[in-house]
This record gives structure tokens, C-alpha cells and sequence, in this order.
């Protein structure tokens, strides 16, 4: 399944299979990206980051792409568990500066 | 290592009221993050503390809104006469570094505290 992040903020996934959510960005001169999880009633958690100078890092499970010429990041979550059922947002930022975070959107597994 | 951790969890008040919310940060951490969350929607910056310095508060109301990280004690985000439209959750974040793309990937968020304005 894919997303198309803020004007698609609902994802449904068959577990097992693959997911991708989607994020545009919007300032072109940001230089790092994050994806963050957030489970009801928790706070964001760290997933996995990049760099402006990368357009592709793996972690474990996840993949983000950075597709900087358009400004649109996207994280794929291979073989998805239903752990995996949660808010997804990407975040941006500049330099030093602090965090500006996308809407999100909400990743359901289908057991 | 506890963690962030924010109270209270819950907090309701009455219009007019006042909101104090609390944040301690992970221990060696002097960095702190306040960020707002209406519901179904992302983060909201509302400002960057150290130890008794306000470094960027550009995204907090000029109004009614305040926030402190004094030497000793945790982070405290203050909201005076509050209405309806304060109802969100407050979510605080820590890191051992300054900004973003220096400590986003140790930056650490609490479970945040839920306010809501009857």
C-alpha cells in the first residue's frame, strides 16, 4: 500500500506485507530529515534518519528515501507486524534549527 | 534511566483557569523542547530551553503562555487563563545536544501531558 502522506492520512497494510508513507517537505534548504512513531497515547519515537547529502539509508525493517529534487521523502516498512499499527510523521529541519514536523499519517495492520 | 518524563498526564481545567505543565528531562540533558499537538495533527514547536535560558520561542503565543527550565527543577510550561482552544497535548522532548540536526537522532520525547479546557 502507499500513501500519499497529507492528503491521504489513512494507510491500511496487510500484515506481512509491505508499506510506504509518504512526505512532502517543505523547505528546500533543510538537511535533515527524521521519521518518528507514535503509538496512542505516547510520545514520538525515533525511527530512523537521514542526511540531505544521502538519498537512501536502511535500518532495520525501514528504508527512507529522500528525494531532494522534489522535495519528498518517503519510509517503507518491509514485512509489517501488527506492532507496527501507529501514527508515522516525518520531520524536517535546518542546520541547527529545531524540528518542523509533517501531519502524519495513521499506518493500520490488517491481521 | 527513567526517561522523559512530563506531568501530569492528564490535566483538566475550566476556562479561566491555570495550566502548569511539567517536564523532566533525561538525566544529562540540558536541552529541552516544549511542542503542542492538536488532535490528528502533527507537532507544533512552541519553544527551545536550556538551563535558565529561553533559546527560541518563536512558536509560543505572546500571550498567556510561558516556559522556564530553571538550575535546579524540572521544565515548566505555564498556560494563564486558558480556553477551549488550549485543549491539546503537550509534549516535551530532551537531547544532550543543541538543535535538531545535531541531536534528532538521541532527541528524546515524553508521553506528554493531555490538557483539556471545559
Amino acid at each position: 500500500g502507499e500513501s500519499v502522506g497529507l492528503h491521504l492520512p489513512t494507510l491500511s497494510v496487510q500484515e506481512g506485507d509491505n508499506s510506504i508513507i509518504n512526505c512532502a517537505y517543505s523547505n528546500s534548504a533543510s538537511d535533515y530529515f527524521i521519521w518518528y512513531k507514535q503509538e496512542s497515547g505516547k510520545g514520538p519515537q525515533f525511527i530512523i534518519d537521514i542526511r540531505s547529502n544521502m538519498d537512501k539509508r536502511q535500518g532495520q525493517r525501514v528504508t527512507v528515501l529522500l528525494n531532494k529534487t522534489v522535495k519528498h521523502l518517503s519510509l517503507q516498512i518491509a514485512a509489517t507486524q501488527p506492532g507496527d499499527s501507529a501514527v508515522y510523521f516525518c520531520a524536517e529541519t535546518f542546520g541547527n534549527e529545531k524540528l518542523t514536523f509533517g501531519t502524519g499519517t495513521r499506518l493500520t495492520i490488517i491481521p | 534511566n527513567a526517561g522523559v518524563m512530563q506531568n501530569p498526564r492528564h490535566l483538566v481545567r475550566r476556562r479561566g483557569q491555570e495550566a502548569r505543565l511539567r517536564c523532566s528531562p533525561m538525566k544529562g540533558h540540558s536541552h529541552v523542547y516544549w511542542y503542542r499537538q492538536l488532535p490528528e495533527e502533527g507537532l507544533k514547536f512552541m519553544v527551545y530551553l536550556q538551563k535558565e535560558n529561553i533559546i527560541d520561542e518563536s512558536g509560543m503565543p505572546k500571550e498567556r503562555f510561558s516556559a522556564e527550565f530553571p538550575k535546579e527543577g524540572p521544565s515548566i510550561l505555564r498556560i494563564q487563563q486558558v480556553v477551549r482552544g488550549d485543549s491539546a497535548a503537550y509534549f516535551c522532548a530532551s537531547s544532550p545536544f543543541a538543535g535538531g540536526s545535531t541531536g534528532a537522532n538521541v532527541l528524546t520525547f515524553g508521553a506528554g501531558s493531555r490538557l483539556t479546557v471545559l
